[in-house]
């Protein structure tokens, strides 16, 4: 079974500081990584996904994630955050094949500071 | 617009009272899924639904029904012997199941019971 660790629950930041959001999962399998961003009291939005290839996957909003396998994390980047980025972020996990359940993390909640 | 909805934004019941939740997707995917986040506590799955006419349990089935009849429908029925009904529930889609798909997600119903 997977399960996703995301360690920081509240990361404060600086505005156009850079800022790093924790990921790590364990699973017996290979894996499909994932992460989402919730603004308030809306949907999730997938800022980037890693399938296979290339570990540094960019995604939307300036926003990039490198997979390390041997460290089994998929940390999310942002070298310089705004305003807007304040929200909560999850990252979420799937195994190959089988049913397209998603293992979400608990979120770390971004605050972008002026 | 392609996309998920979810009706309605924000509701109200009273304990003891038996509530459905609306989804209508308009994106011809076949896989639907229902969503439970708690704060502090991620999202957790609560029913998904490969096709029409079938729906497997998630991790917190419990209290919950669900009914796929459409394909661009999936209804979720808190009942009453869901012991913590009030919750964020999240719908979400994917064109089909497995890891790959990425899941779009609807803007959410917030459910009061008091």
């Amino acid at each position: 079974a997977q399960s996703v660790t995301q360690l920081d629950s509240q990361v404060p930041v600086f505005e156009e500081a850079p800022v790093e959001l924790r990921c790590n999962y364990s699973s017996s399998v290979s894996v499909y990584l994932f992460w989402y961003v919730q603004y308030p009291n809306q949907g999730l939005q997938l800022l980037l996904k890693y399938l296979s290839g290339s570990t540094l996957v960019k995604g939307i909003n300036g926003f990039e994630a490198e997979f390390n396998k041997s460290q089994t994390s998929f940390h999310l980047r942002k070298p310089s955050v705004h305003i807007s980025d304040t929200a909560e972020y999850f990252c979420a996990v799937s195994d190959l094949g089988g049913a397209n359940n998603l293992f979400f993390g608990t979120g770390t909640r971004l605050t972008v500071i002026p | 617009d392609g996309g998920i909805t979810q009706s309605p934004k924000y509701l109200f019941r009273k304990e003891g009272q038996n509530v459905t939740l609306s989804c209508e997707q308009n994106l011809n995917h076949d896989a639907m899924y229902w969503y439970r986040q708690d704060p502090g506590q991620g999202l957790r799955l609560i029913y998904y639904s490969q096709i029409v006419n079938d729906f497997q349990k998630g991790d917190i089935a419990e209290g919950y029904s669900v009914s796929r009849e459409k394909k661009e429908s999936f209804p979720l029925t808190v009942t009453s012997a869901q012991k913590n009904p009030t919750a964020f529930y999240l719908c979400a889609s994917s064109p089909r199941t497995g890891g790959l798909y990425e899941q779009y997600f609807g803007p959410g119903t917030r459910l009061t019971v008091t």
